[in-house]
């Protein structure tokens, strides 16, 4: 099955700085990559996603990448602000409508 | 924007008790999903629903697990006799065609003693 791995596990990063999550899947069937953020007693929220045909992905400060052939995707944050500190999850699934499998999390922490 | 709500937020019960995690998915959703995370660990898939059957589950679903949709709003997950190492926050979600992905609820702490 489908496994995820994600780094690193903690983040700090000063504030207005960017901030870079890596993820690698296993399955290449995978074609759906979320990611979630989840702050402190709450579910997490998707943030983005990206869809195996296309290659980056942007929203305002928050962009993804994928690299389908190495089985690689990543999340940037640029210009980073205090509430972006949070839990951030990546996750595949083959479709939507299918079981996501999450990385372990990244602890972001942004220093004031 | 629309939610999915989940009651209670908190429960603690004795080891052996049956638990039942109440949810209510967006309105419109079709497919539905119980996940589970133990405290400091990753979200992990226990079932999915869909067309008031189950569409896949994980190992972790056990004989124990148990999933209802009994009326057109809400989704509930039983477990019949809880052990120590069912303690973890357990989030409903679902998603309909059109979304962009899943939208989870806040969660149940489900805390055996």
């Amino acid at each position: 099955g489908e496994n995820v791995e994600q780094h690193p596990s903690t983040l700090s990063v000063q504030e207005g700085d960017s901030a870079v999550i890596k993820c690698t899947y296993s399955d290449s069937a995978s074609n759906y990559f979320p990611w979630y953020k989840q702050e402190l007693g709450k579910g997490p929220q998707l943030i983005i996603d990206i869809r195996s045909n296309v290659g980056e992905k942007k929203d305002q400060r928050i962009a993804v990448t994928l690299n389908k052939t190495a089985k690689h995707f990543s999340l940037h944050i640029t210009e980073t602000q205090p509430e972006d500190s949070a839990v951030y999850f990546c996750a595949a699934t083959v479709n939507r409508d299918d079981k996501i499998i999450f990385g372990k999390g990244t602890r972001l922490h942004i220093l004031p | 924007e629309p939610e999915v709500t989940q009651t209670p937020s908190h429960q603690v019960t004795q080891m052996g008790q049956e638990v039942i995690l109440r949810c209510v998915p967006i309105s419109n959703h079709l497919y539905f999903y119980w996940y589970r995370q133990i405290l400091g660990q990753k979200v992990e898939f226990l079932v999915s629903f869909y067309n008031n059957e189950i569409s896949e589950k994980s190992e972790i679903f056990d004989d124990q697990f148990s999933v209802e949709r009994p009326d057109g709003s809400n989704f509930t997950l039983k477990i019949r006799s809880t052990k120590l190492e069912d303690s973890a926050m357990y989030f409903c979600a679902s998603w309909s065609t059109g979304s962009s992905g899943y939208t989870f609820g806040s969660g149940t702490r489900l805390t055996v003693v």
